[in-house]
């Protein structure tokens, strides 16, 4: 079975720093996605950043970024830049590509608070 | 991009009454839609998974008769919560996947907060 563990529930960061979300996970498979999703107050949930474990370069998307060390199974994000509208909560999720649901594994979220 | 449009966004019952949640992908077609229940500052737990003209699977300890999936087209799928209990009360959200974005994650709905009292 899939696990996700987010160690920090809770989070602060003055606007315009970076602050790094962690999250690691247990799986014995080789081919699987790593996501970051956030929420809101509107309890939305976004789409932040994506990760194919196959793929060893780090994804980004603007100030969003990520630390993908398979083989410690860490997967950490960086937010640059911190905006106040990053005030969310933020799940890493798992996805194993090796069974045929493909459903996510969300890990206990993080909740991220942007300071003025 | 990817929509889901989840209605209605607040429901409240009474209890031992029914509640349908609908779940449809404006603009995509969807053979697999996930059913989730989020409790207030916890994680989403997955309650089961919805495939298009088959029956649901249904995850540990999710009551099979108590929550209805049906999934009868590519663009819906709706979950009845029946003979409601305070406990039900709870936000749920459903996500959709295409067909071809399994790459791309799965889109998800606005969610609805039901409140049975």
């Amino acid at each position: 079975a899939q696990t996700v563990t987010q160690s920090q529930p809770e989070m602060s960061v003055q606007e315009a720093e970076t602050v790094t979300l962690s999250c690691t996970y247990d799986t014995s498979e080789n081919n699987y996605y790593l996501f970051w999703y956030k929420q809101p107050p509107s309890r939305q949930m976004i789409l932040v950043i994506r990760q194919e474990a196959y793929k060893q370069q780090n994804a980004t998307e603007n100030r969003f970024s990520v630390n993908f060390q398979k083989a410690a199974k860490s997967f950490s994000l960086k937010i640059s830049d911190s905006q106040l509208g990053d005030t969310a909560m933020y799940f890493c999720a798992f996805m194993n590509l090796q069974t045929g649901a493909n459903n996510l594994f969300f890990g206990t979220g993080t909740r991220l608070t942007v300071i003025p | 991009g990817a929509v889901v449009s989840q209605h209605p966004s607040w429901v409240i019952c009474k209890s031992g009454t029914s509640v349908k949640i609908e779940c449809r992908s404006l603009d995509f077609q969807a053979t697999t839609m996930f059913w989730y229940r989020q409790f207030p500052k916890q994680s989403l737990m997955l309650m089961a998974t919805s495939n298009e003209g088959s029956k649901a699977t249904y995850e540990q300890g999710v009551e099979k008769d108590k929550f209805l999936i049906n999934h009868a087209s590519l663009t819906l799928s709706t979950l009845t919560v029946t003979s409601a209990h305070p406990e039900d009360s709870s936000f749920y959200i459903c996500s959709a996947r295409e067909l071809k974005g399994i790459i791309y994650g799965y889109t998800f709905g606005s969610g609805t907060r039901l409140t049975v009292v």
